[in-house]
């Protein structure tokens, strides 16, 4: 069955990075894209961006471009997201989730248990 | 990214008819998909390309768009569907996205 399991949680001091994965399994890796959302305390969904799973390309969220880096080890089946320069208000959970790009992003049906990130 | 509005929350008496409305500039050029966000959960995806049904999801939710609005509804609420429901819809461009602000769905 199509899983994706990711990191465990991470505390994090302000200023610090955090790298997430999210190693897939189930389906081919290549076919498909890793998006990443997240969702702070008390907060809505928040889009991020995605990689795509084939080429590594990727398409960042205007909010996060200049901190966040999201690559993809296809060997692997595994996606990563790097947040950097971290503040308080990213103080949320981290989830990831099987996306696909044709005419446009699409996909959403296999999402991570999530990766709560605590900066303090 | 494109703003999209829905409604901060809507009550409903069990077996009742529940309707989630989502707002964008993008519709009906992109499609709208619908997760369903409980506490301590992974968001679930109940409605995908506007109106279509995973498997596994009941019947008794669906989505329809009418011009710049998108509904979700879910007929003969039952307790368990209480929870925050997201519309995500991508951008003009097809490659960037953005959520709903979330509806929350309280059973009475």
């Amino acid at each position: 069955q199509i899983q994706l399991v990711q990191s465990g949680a991470e505390v994090k001091k302000p200023g610090a990075s955090v790298k997430v994965s999210c190693k897939t399994s189930g389906y081919t890796f290549s076919h498909y894209g890793v998006v990443w959302v997240r969702q702070a305390p008390g907060q809505g969904l928040e889009w991020m961006g995605w990689v795509n799973g084939y080429s590594g390309n990727t398409k960042y969220a205007q909010k996060f471009r200049d901190r966040v880096t999201m690559t993809r080890d296809a060997s692997t089946g595994t996606a990563f997201m790097e947040l950097r320069g971290l503040r308080s208000d990213d103080t949320a959970v981290y989830f990831c989730a099987r996306c696909k790009v044709l005419i446009a992003i699409e996909g959403f049906d296999h999402w991570g248990q999530g990766t709560p990130v605590s900066v303090s | 990214s494109s703003d999209l509005t829905q409604p901060p929350s809507v009550s409903v008496s069990p077996g009742q008819t529940a309707r989630i409305t989502c707002s964008g500039d993008a519709f009906p050029d992109q499609y709208v998909y619908w997760l369903q966000k409980k506490p301590g959960q992974a968001p679930l995806l109940v409605i995908f390309k506007d109106n279509e049904r995973p498997s596994g999801i009941p019947e008794r939710f669906s989505g329809s768009t009418s011009g710049t609005t998108v509904t979700l509804t879910i007929s003969g609420v039952q307790p368990e569907d209480e929870a925050d429901y997201f519309c995500l819809s991508p951008d003009s461009s097809g490659e960037d996205a953005s959520f709903g602000g979330g509806t929350k769905l309280t059973v009475l």
